[in-house]
């Protein structure tokens, strides 16, 4: 089936030092992508965005990378800080039976902050 | 303030009971969304609709209903028949119709405990 799916469950960084997270997607159609962090016993909060016509899109620390090529998608956060520590998913937007448009997400990758 | 609201935060229900669980947006937003998330896996959409008096089945249906009587609500049921309700619910809501693609913003969830 066609999924969306984070390469790994846990990372760990040391404050200061930057981080990336992967995920790995197999709808070729799938048009565009968003990051969500999610703390503990909260619901998910946006982060950032991309349409499958760019490649590259930055915010406030952090930036996603999309390569249709392989169909990898990334999350790099620069200068990680404690406040980073959540569950980070990815989403794809796919269209269903009914035409209607739907968000994918992934299992998540937990991250850890060191101090 | 703009947002959704999810109430109540935590629920306790014994088995065999109907439970219903709210959600409130004044975002203006024409979709919103049902979600349920395990421990450690990632979001399942239960129910989506687009618009007023509509809405879907989405992947993990089976045990739940919904309604969609007004524009800023739409309350979720989990019924006796859900074998496994205990879970983390989430409800979403985003702008656009049948053919748009928009992030989704999320409630802060339900923790809902059968016993």
């Amino acid at each position: 089936g066609e999924s969306v799916g984070l390469h790994l469950p846990t990372l760990s960084v040391q404050e200061g030092d930057n981080s990336i997270i992967n995920c790995a997607y197999s709808n070729s159609a799938s048009d565009y992508f968003i990051w969500y962090k999610q703390e503990s016993g909260k619901g998910p909060q946006f982060i950032i965005d991309i349409r499958s016509n760019m490649d590259k899109r930055q915010g406030q620390r952090v930036t996603v990378l999309l390569n249709k090529t392989v169909k990898h998608l990334s999350l790099q956060i620069a200068a990680t800080q404690p406040g980073d520590s959540a569950v980070y998913f990815c989403a794809e937007n796919i269209k269903d039976w009914s035409n209607d448009y739907k968000l994918s997400f992934g299992a998540g990758t937990t991250v850890t902050v060191r101090a | 303030d703009g947002g959704i609201t999810q109430s109540p935060k935590y629920l306790f229900r014994k088995e065999g009971q109907n439970v219903t669980l709210s959600c409130e947006q004044n975002l203006n937003h024409d979709a919103m969304y049902w979600y349920r998330q395990d421990p450690g896996q990632g979001l399942r959409l239960i129910y989506y609709s687009q618009i007023v008096n509509d809405f879907q089945k989405g992947d993990i249906a089976e045990g739940y209903s919904v309604s969609r009587e007004k524009k800023e609500s739409f309350p979720l049921t989990v019924t006796s028949a859900q074998k496994n309700p205990t879970a983390f619910y989430l409800c979403a809501s985003s702008f656009g119709g049948l053919a748009d693609t928009y992030e989704q913003y999320f409630g802060p969830g339900t923790r809902l405990t059968v016993t």
